[in-house]
């Protein structure tokens, strides 16, 4: 099966700029993540979907991180304004189902803010 | 918040020699997972062990839970330099999983 597709695999902008990420799961998956990597962390999560509606966005900074899956299926997470501490990776996974499964992650999304 | 913490933070190895990395964590769960992250890619699922098992094998990985300690420990056995990565335990405690910040594996050869 295919696995979880991100894209832009990169992106560099300045401060303040605007930023867009994309993630297509598995077929089939029910629930979709987004999670943020700081270099020599662990992964923290954004967001949960279930289906199309949100089932945790309790760690999202609202302020300026929003994120929708539209249809249930493909995701976008947007950042606006980007700040220098947003230097991350930004991973999606998937899973068939809330809890007990392991989840399929995507290459992620290398974005630095200079 | 981090559930996980995984012990050693490093770990260097010479081929063939087994690695055993520790990951303790702080509530109840309903199961513990391990990934692995090569350099610059995402998170690949390694094992899941549910609250129930104490003991998990999969190819040269076992897993153990020890769920009165609130531990687990994942060993690689016959290690190998593929599996130099980064490896992370996470805590399905009833909602999505939460990690730990890993212990870094370097096999030599």
């Amino acid at each position: 099966e295919a696995g979880v597709a991100q894209s832009p695999r990169y992106k560099i902008i300045e401060k303040r700029q605007s930023v867009a990420f994309w993630c297509n799961p598995i077929s089939g998956h029910a629930t979709l993540y987004w999670y943020q990597q700081i270099l020599g962390q662990g992964p923290k999560l954004l967001i949960q979907f279930q289906n199309n509606g949100v089932v945790d966005d309790s760690q999202l900074p609202k302020d300026r991180f929003s994120a929708e899956r539209l249809k249930g299926v493909d995701s976008t997470l947007k950042i606006q304004p980007a700040k220098l501490e947003d230097s991350a990776v930004y991973l999606c996974a998937s899973s068939p189902d809330r809890g007990g499964y392991g989840y399929t992650f995507g290459s992620g999304t290398r974005l630095t803010v200079v | 918040s981090q559930q996980g913490e995984e012990d050693p933070q490093a770990l260097s190895i010479q081929e063939g020699e087994n690695a055993t990395m520790n990951c303790s964590y702080k509530t109840s769960i309903n199961n513990l997972q391990w990934y692995r992250q090569n350099s610059g890619r995402g998170l690949v699922h390694l094992i899941l062990i549910r609250s129930n098992e104490r003991e998990k094998h999969s190819g040269r990985l076992r897993v153990t839970l020890d769920t009165s300690k609130k531990s687990s420990s994942l060993l690689i056995t016959a290690s190998r330099a593929a599996d130099t990565a980064s490896y992370f335990c996470a805590t399905d405690a009833g909602t999505a999983l939460i990690f730990g910040k890993g212990t870094t594996l370097s096999v030599s050869s």
